[in-house]
C-alpha cells in the first residue's frame, strides 16, 4: 500500500506570498492532519480533516487554513507568509479502526 | 505550557546495549500514547504505541512501559543497532475519537558501533 505523499517537498516564498501545500493519505483513510515543524517549537497540530470537514484546530492564526476533498486528498493553505513560517509540514492520515497516525515525508517550505 | 515531555535532548548507546528513552506527561485525559522515529528531512516513522489501559507492549526490539500514576512512560531498544540512530518523538492522544497529537520535543539517539 502506498504511503501518505505530499507536494511539492519543497518551496521557497517570499514574506506577504500565499502558499498551497498538498497531501494524498493511504487509501482508504480518510482523517488527514497537518502539523508544522520548527527547531524551537517542535510538532505542533494544525488542524485535523475527517470526510472534508475539520473537526480540530490548533492554536495557529487564520492565515492558516486547510481543505479536504471527496477523496481524502488535503490540501493547506498559508496566506500573507511571515518569516517565521518556515518550517516542514507534515501531513498525516489515520483510519477509523486505528489509533495511529502515518505520516508523510513532509514538505520544508522557506520563507524569504 | 508543554504537556508532553522529553527531559533528554541526546542519548549516546553503545551497539548491542540497550537505549532507554524517556517521556512525561501533564495531561491524566491522555488516552493513548505513541512513539515516533525520524531521520532528518523525512517524515515521523511510527514504531510503537501504548494505550492508558495497559502498562507494557512490546514488539520485537522495542518495548514500550507506561506508568500512568507516575505519568511517564519509556522506550526500550534491545539490542540497539547504529540504525537506530535518529531523533525519537514521543506523542499522545487526547481522548478515543480525537486525531491531536502532542508531541514531545524529541530525544536524538546516537548509537556507536
Amino acid at each position: 500500500k502506498a504511503g501518505v505523499t505530499q507536494t511539492p517537498r519543497y518551496l521557497i516564498k517570499t514574506r506577504g506570498q500565499q502558499v498551497t501545500l498538498s497531501c494524498s493519505p493511504i487509501s482508504g483513510h480518510r482523517s488527514v492532519s497537518w502539523y508544522q515543524q520548527t527547531p524551537g517549537q517542535g510538532l505542533q497540530f494544525l488542524f485535523e480533516y475527517f470526510s472534508e470537514t475539520q473537526r480540530n484546530k490548533g492554536n495557529f492564526p487564520g492565515r492558516f487554513s486547510g481543505r479536504q476533498f471527496s477523496n481524502s486528498r488535503s490540501e493547506m493553505n498559508v496566506s500573507t507568509l511571515e518569516l517565521g513560517d518556515s518550517a516542514l509540514y507534515l501531513c498525516a492520515s489515520s483510519s477509523l479502526t486505528s489509533s495511529t497516525q502515518y505520516f508523510g515525508p513532509g514538505t520544508r517550505l522557506t520563507v524569504l | 505550557d508543554q504537556q508532553v515531555k522529553q527531559n533528554s535532548p541526546s542519548l549516546s548507546v553503545q551497539e548491542g546495549r540497550i537505549s532507554i528513552l524517556n517521556c512525561d506527561y501533564t495531561n491524566s485525559m491522555f488516552d493513548y500514547f505513541l512513539w515516533y522515529k525520524k531521520y532528518p528531512a523525512e517524515g515521523p516513522t511510527f514504531l510503537i504505541s501504548i494505550s492508558s489501559i495497559k502498562d507494557k507492549n512490546e514488539d520485537g526490539r522495542f518495548t514500550v512501559f507506561l506508568n500512568k500514576s507516575a505519568k511517564h512512560l519509556s522506550l526500550h531498544i534491545v539490542p540497539s543497532q547504529p540504525g537506530d540512530s535518529a531523533v525519537y518523538f514521543c506523542a499522545a492522544r487526547l481522548g478515543a475519537g480525537s486525531y491531536q497529537l502532542t508531541f514531545g520535543k524529541g530525544t536524538k539517539l546516537s548509537v556507536i558501533p
